[in-house]
């Protein structure tokens, strides 16, 4: 089975601070996948990586930053958090859209920053 | 973006009962593809249906897709109160983006 993993179920961080959110991925996925969810938002996509070192901007993608340096690892930034960035974050990926195959999520990291 | 919308936003039901809600879309697709996603959970995959196919079955699911109306159904039979949670539906398209856009979802709930 495809395995997503967020490095924290729960992160507090203070406003101001820069944090890293990690996922790695275990099956060789060229596709990764970053989200945020807010009630009544739904699922917002902040950027994604369709190959190492490549990166492309999502819907909301300000103040935020990714890093994919390998396949398997693809790392959210928050540069400066604000309390508007406090959230459910979840991390997914998949095969190439012609592969037919479906997204696999992680658990998600819940982030508060005070 | 490749945006499903899903449709009603809410759903209450009893157990036992059937719970149906739909995914409506703009352009063609290569597949479709439904979610589950149970409170403070990531998504789980429940089923992909490919553009050629009319009906899919896994268990008490079962998925249809009219391509000539650009829609999907995910009907759960005989629900329980496991089956409470949000449910999201996704297209992808051949030469599409690989940018994956979700609606806000299908809130279910079954009450015991």
């Amino acid at each position: 089975d495809v395995k997503v993993t967020q490095s924290s179920r729960y992160l507090v961080k203070r406003t101001g601070e820069k944090v890293f959110l990690e996922c790695v991925q275990d099956m060789d996925h060229e596709n990764m996948f970053w989200y945020r969810q807010d009630p009544g938002l739904g699922l917002r996509l902040i950027y994604f990586s369709y190959d190492v070192k490549m990166k492309e901007k999502g819907d909301i993608p300000e103040g935020y930053s990714v890093s994919r340096e390998k396949k398997e690892r693809f790392s959210l930034i928050l540069e400066s958090a604000s309390t508007n960035q406090t959230s459910m974050y979840l991390c997914a990926s998949s095969l190439p859209v012609n592969r037919n195959s479906p997204l696999h999520f992680g658990n998600g990291t819940r982030l508060t920053v005070t | 973006s490749q945006q499903g919308e899903e449709d009603p936003q809410a759903l209450s039901i009893q157990e036992g009962e059937n719970a149906t809600m739909n995914c409506s879309y703009k352009t063609s697709i290569n597949n479709l593809q439904w979610y589950r996603q149970n409170s403070g959970r990531g998504l789980v995959h429940l089923i992909l249906i490919r553009s050629n196919e009319r009906e899919k079955h896994s268990g008490r699911l079962r998925v249809t897709l009219d391509t000539s109306k650009k829609s999907s159904s995910l009907l759960i039979t005989a629900s329980r109160a496991a089956d409470t949670a949000s449910y999201f539906c996704i297209k992808r398209s051949q030469g599409g983006s690989e940018k994956l856009v979700f609606g806000k979802g299908t809130k279910l709930t079954v009450n015991p």
